[in-house]
C-alpha cells in the first residue's frame, strides 16, 4: 500500500460528460502529480501541484483542469469527454516539489480507469 | 527518436534466470526512476537513481551518467516478477518536474 488513495477506481461515462477524479496523497507529502496512461500514448505527465499551487504542466488538454486543496488532496476534472480520453489516470505524491533538484521518491495510487462510451 | 528508449520491449524467461532490462536516454537528467506495473494496473516505484547503483532484495539498478544508460537487473527471477517495467527520467528537456517515460518492458517469467 503506497498510502496514495485514488477514487473512483473505475468510471464509465458517455462522450460530452464531465468527471472528477480524486487523489489523497501520502500523509506529509506536499506534491501531487497526475499522469495519463492510454494504450497508444503510454504514460504521460499531465500536471503537478505543490502545497496548493500549480508547479508544472505537461500534456494536459484545455478540457482538463486540476487543483490541490488546503488539505492537500487533489482533483482532476475532465470535461467534454471524448472517446480518446479513455485511459488510466494515475496520481502520485512526493514529499518535496522544488523546481531545482530532484523531488524525492514517488508514490503512486492504484489509478482510476476511465472508460468513455 | 524518443527521449527514453527501453530494451527489450518484451522478455520471456524461465524461473531462476538473471534478467536485465536496459534504458537509454538522450539528454542530461537529474534522476531516473524504475517503475513496476502489474497486470492489475497499479504502479510501484522501485528505484530512484541519480548516480551509481542501488539494490533492494533481488533487484539491482545501475546508472551510467556519462553513457546516459541505466539497467535494471533481477536475480533468481520468479513468476511473481512478471510485470511491465518502466524507466522514467526527470530533468531532461521537459524540466525537473516532469517525468518522461519509456515505453516499458513486458517481462514474463515462466515456472
Amino acid at each position: 500500500d503506497s498510502g496514495v488513495t485514488q477514487t473512483p477506481k473505475h468510471l464509465i461515462t458517455a462522450t460530452g460528460q464531465r468527471v472528477t477524479l480524486r487523489c489523497s496523497p501520502r500523509s506529509g507529502d506536499l506534491s501531487v502529480y497526475w499522469y495519463q496512461q492510454s494504450l497508444d500514448q503510454g504514460l504521460q505527465f499531465l500536471i503537478q501541484y505543490y502545497n496548493g499551487e500549480e508547479r508544472a504542466k505537461g500534456n494536459i488538454l484545455e478540457r482538463f483542469s486540476a487543483q490541490q486543496f488546503p488539505d492537500l488532496h487533489s482533483e482532476l476534472n475532465l470535461s467534454s469527454l471524448e472517446l480518446g480520453d479513455s485511459a488510466l489516470y494515475f496520481c502520485a505524491s512526493s514529499v518535496r516539489g522544488t523546481i531545482l533538484g530532484n523531488t524525492g521518491e514517488l508514490f503512486f495510487g492504484e489509478g482510476s480507469r476511465l472508460t468513455v462510451l | 527518436k524518443n527521449e527514453v528508449e527501453q530494451s527489450p520491449q518484451n522478455l520471456t524467461a524461465q524461473e531462476g534466470e538473471f534478467i536485465t532490462i536496459n534504458c537509454s536516454y538522450s539528454v542530461g537528467i537529474s534522476a531516473l526512476h524504475w517503475l513496476q506495473q502489474h497486470p492489475g494496473g497499479g504502479i510501484v516505484s522501485l528505484f530512484m537513481l541519480s548516480s551509481g547503483k542501488k539494490k533492494h532484495g533481488r533487484l539491482i539498478a545501475t546508472i551510467n551518467i556519462q553513457e546516459k544508460h541505466s539497467s535494471l537487473h533481477i536475480t533468481a527471477s520468479h513468476p511473481r516478477d512478471s510485470a511491465v517495467y518502466i524507466c522514467a527520467v526527470r530533468g531532461g528537456l521537459e524540466g525537473a518536474q516532469k517525468l518522461v517515460f519509456g515505453q516499458g518492458t513486458r517481462l514474463t517469467i515462466n515456472p
